[in-house]
């Protein structure tokens, strides 16, 4: 069963840092092109940030470069979000997305969402 | 402010037709496919159209998507109560070296 499962969603301090996870299963993790998508409270989706199938290159939102880093783990089937210096505005589900291969950045895999607050 | 525009909201009855615009630029929609999404609350979003008109396994025919230049646009025909939704078109932007979403139109079938 295709699936991706996040975790490490809390509610933190303005300023503190966290690392979301994401475990993977019923797909080939180490080929996908891994996203975090995320949806502040009444807002749109905002994509986050992206890491080749390999780890070797990594991409960022500009409301985040510098102060998230996604990483990989391809001997684990798992994807990470380190996010430090977190604001008010970094309050939102977050989406862990697999992205196959060849498909223009089409995000066949989602995962249910985890939830961080960034309050005081 | 999306970097790619949609209309914030549509509507329709049960068996119309209803069309959602994305307008982009050059270095997003005018260079490369666009993908759509669905989102209904409480779920994941959910692959809709990929390719600018390529629909996944298990999508209705009723959905299509289509590209002209700068701007694409969601088709859906036949619609239904389940359509009601939050629909999202999005593209890989070559300037910003990111994806870029549509700010999402809320579907209300009536």
């Amino acid at each position: 069963q295709v699936q991706l499962v996040e975790s490490g969603g809390d509610v933190v301090q303005p300023g503190r840092s966290l690392r979301l996870s994401c475990a993977a299963s019923g797909f080939s993790f180490r080929t996908y092109g891994m996203h975090w998508v995320r949806q502040a409270p009444g807002k749109g989706l905002e994509w986050v940030s992206f890491i080749w199938y390999d780890g070797i290159h990594k991409y960022y939102a500009d409301s985040v470069k510098g102060r998230f880093t996604i990483s990989r783990d391809n001997s684990k089937n798992t994807l990470y979000l380190q996010m430090s210096s977190l604001r008010a505005e970094d309050t939102a589900v977050y989406y862990c997305v697999g992205d196959p291969p060849s498909s223009g950045y089409a995000f066949d895999i989602w995962g249910q969402g985890t939830m961080v607050t960034v309050s005081s | 402010q999306s970097v790619l525009t949609q209309p914030p909201s549509a509507s329709g009855t049960p068996g119309q037709r209803v069309t959602i615009s994305c307008s982009g630029s050059s270095s997003n929609i005018g260079s490369i496919t666009v993908n759509w999404y669905q989102h209904l609350p409480g779920t994941a979003p959910k692959l809709l159209i990929y390719g600018d008109n390529q629909r996944p396994s298990g999508v209705p025919d009723r959905f299509s998507g289509s590209k002209s230049g700068t701007s694409a646009s969601l088709a859906i025909s036949g619609l239904q109560s389940e359509d009601e939704a939050d629909y999202y078109c999005a593209a890989w932007d070559a300037s910003l070296n990111g994806v870029v979403f549509g700010g999402g139109t809320k579907l209300t079938v009536l």
